[in-house]
């Protein structure tokens, strides 16, 4: 009965590839978000969706486009990977202000 | 901009208590929260405090909030093996972002 689960868990591919991560989440929350968190485990939002639009980008390059076909779903797209993004990327739900609730996160390894 | 400062690590003997510490700049929040990562894992919901409270207790945890020093802080009793792991401070601002601190390493020594 996972909440919040994400795939795939790991992800590793080649500079220059375009890439896609899924998202889904079973709590009946409005809000989802992706967020990234580099190799010193910082935590940083990229977006946050509420009812399928998009609420906050955060200075996110375009080459990132989330895409949320409906409340339970925020999939992320990548182009033109970038050796910049390896990165544990995340999603998240929650009740508008309320508690997250994270998945297990990707890995994205570029090569 | 938002800001949400942690010390980066933090290591105490089994059996010690350990506090980690939280400070922040945007004061609008009306509940604040902890999170706990161990290693390879997602981050888990730890315990949070409603904005109008000064202390929460949950069994081992303590949370301890000062509003006009805008400094939050997490303490655990009895400190196991098993609470080795990064701990976050979040913050929210405004009803769709969150800022999360830097993460405390909390490295418990047996």
């Amino acid at each position: 009965d996972t909440a919040v689960s994400q795939t795939p868990k790991y992800l590793v591919t080649q500079m220059g590839n375009d890439k896609s991560i899924k998202c889904e989440q079973n709590l009946g929350h409005d809000t989802m978000y992706w967020y990234k968190q580099d190799s010193k485990k910082f935590l940083k939002i990229m977006f946050s969706y509420n009812n399928k639009e998009l609420i906050i980008n955060e200075t996110v390059p375009n080459r990132f486009s989330p895409k949320s076909p409906d409340k339970a779903h925020l999939n992320l797209h990548i182009n033109s990977l970038e050796l910049g993004d390896s990165a544990v990327y995340f999603c998240a739900s929650s009740l508008p202000g309320g508690p997250q609730h994270f998945g297990d996160g990707t890995r994205l390894s570029i090569l | 901009g938002e800001d949400v400062e942690q010390s980066l690590f933090l290591s105490v003997r089994e059996g010690d208590s350990s506090v980690i510490n939280c400070t922040y700049t945007d004061s609008s929040s009306t509940y604040l929260y902890w999170y706990k990562q161990e290693p390879g894992a997602g981050l888990q919901l730890l315990t949070y405090i409603f904005s109008n409270m000064d202390m929460k207790q949950d069994q081992r945890l303590t949370v301890l909030l000062n509003k006009k020093d805008k400094h939050l802080s997490l303490r655990i009793a009895d400190t196991q093996t098993g609470d080795s792991a990064i701990y976050f401070c979040a913050v929210p601002s405004g009803t769709y972002k969150y800022i999360f601190g830097t993460g405390t390493r909390l490295k418990v020594l047996a």
